[in-house]
C-alpha cells in the first residue's frame, strides 16, 4: 500500500459548527504532514507529526486542531472556523531521513459558509 | 518571507520538449523536488535531485540544477496532452527538520 487517503473529499461547514478531517497511511512513516492550498496557489505548511509528536506548528490559529493518534492517523480537528479558512487540505507522509520525499493525500476541499 | 519563483505559465503543443523553470531562496537547501498537480487532486512527486548534483534524468524528465544562481529547471521531453497540470519545484528548508517550502507554481497546457 503507496498511498495516503484522506476523508471526507469534500466539506462544507458553517462557522459554529466542529469537523474533522481524517488522514491515513499504511506505508511505515514517521512523519505526517498537515499543508492548506488556497486556489492558485502553492500548499503552505500548518503542521508536522514525527513519530507521533507535534514537531512544527507554523503559528496556525488554535481553531485548527491537530491531533496524531498513532503512527498510521493524522487527524485535524476545525471549530469556529471564517470563511478565509475555505482551501485544499492535503496530508503528507514520509520516512523519518535526509530525503524528505513527501507522499500526498489527495486532499480535502473544505468550504466554510 | 522569501518565494521561490516560477513562471505562471507554459503552452506547448503536444510533442515537443516542456522547460519549466524555478529560482529557489536557500543555498543549503539538499534536496530539490518537482511535483505534478491535476486539477482538484494532491500533488505527485516527480522526481528530486540532491544538491551536490548538476543533473539528473529520469526516462522523460531531466532535471538540471545551477546552485550558484539558485536555479532549478524541469524538462519534460516528448510532451503529451496528460502532462497538462500545475508543476511546483520545492526546496527542503535546512531548519533541523526537513521542512518543503513550494514554489508559485508553473500551469503546464499541452495542446494536441
Amino acid at each position: 500500500d503507496t498511498e495516503v487517503t484522506q476523508t471526507p473529499k469534500h466539506l462544507v461547514m458553517g462557522m459554529t459548527n466542529k469537523k474533522s478531517l481524517k488522514c491515513e497511511q499504511h506505508m511505515g512513516h514517521r512523519a505526517m504532514y498537515w499543508y492548506k492550498q488556497k486556489a492558485k496557489k502553492p500548499p503552505e505548511l500548518m503542521f508536522v507529526y514525527s513519530y507521533e509528536k507535534l514537531s512544527i506548528n507554523e503559528s496556525v490559529p488554535s481553531r485548527f486542531s491537530p491531533e496524531c493518534p498513532n503512527s498510521s492517523l493524522l487527524n485535524l480537528h476545525l471549530h469556529a472556523l471564517q470563511p478565509e479558512d475555505s482551501a485544499l487540505y492535503l496530508c503528507a507522509s514520509s520516512q523519518e531521513d535526509s530525503n524528505n520525499e513527501q507522499f500526498f493525500g489527495p486532499g480535502t476541499r473544505l468550504t466554510v459558509l | 518571507g522569501e518565494d521561490v519563483e516560477q513562471s505562471l505559465f507554459l503552452s506547448v503543443r503536444e510533442g515537443d520538449s516542456s522547460v519549466i523553470n524555478c529560482t529557489y531562496t536557500d543555498s543549503s537547501s539538499t534536496y530539490l523536488y518537482w511535483y505534478k498537480q491535476e486539477p482538484g487532486a494532491g500533488l505527485q512527486l516527480l522526481t528530486y535531485i540532491f544538491s551536490n548534483m548538476d543533473m539528473k534524468q529520469d526516462q522523460r524528465l531531466t532535471v538540471l540544477l545551477n546552485k550558484k544562481d539558485k536555479h532549478l529547471s524541469l524538462r519534460i521531453a516528448d510532451t503529451q496532452t496528460g502532462d497538462s497540470a500545475i508543476y511546483f519545484c520545492a526546496e527542503s528548508m535546512n531548519t533541523g527538520f526537513q521542512k518543503l517550502v513550494f514554489g508559485t507554481g508553473t500551469r503546464l497546457l499541452v495542446s494536441p
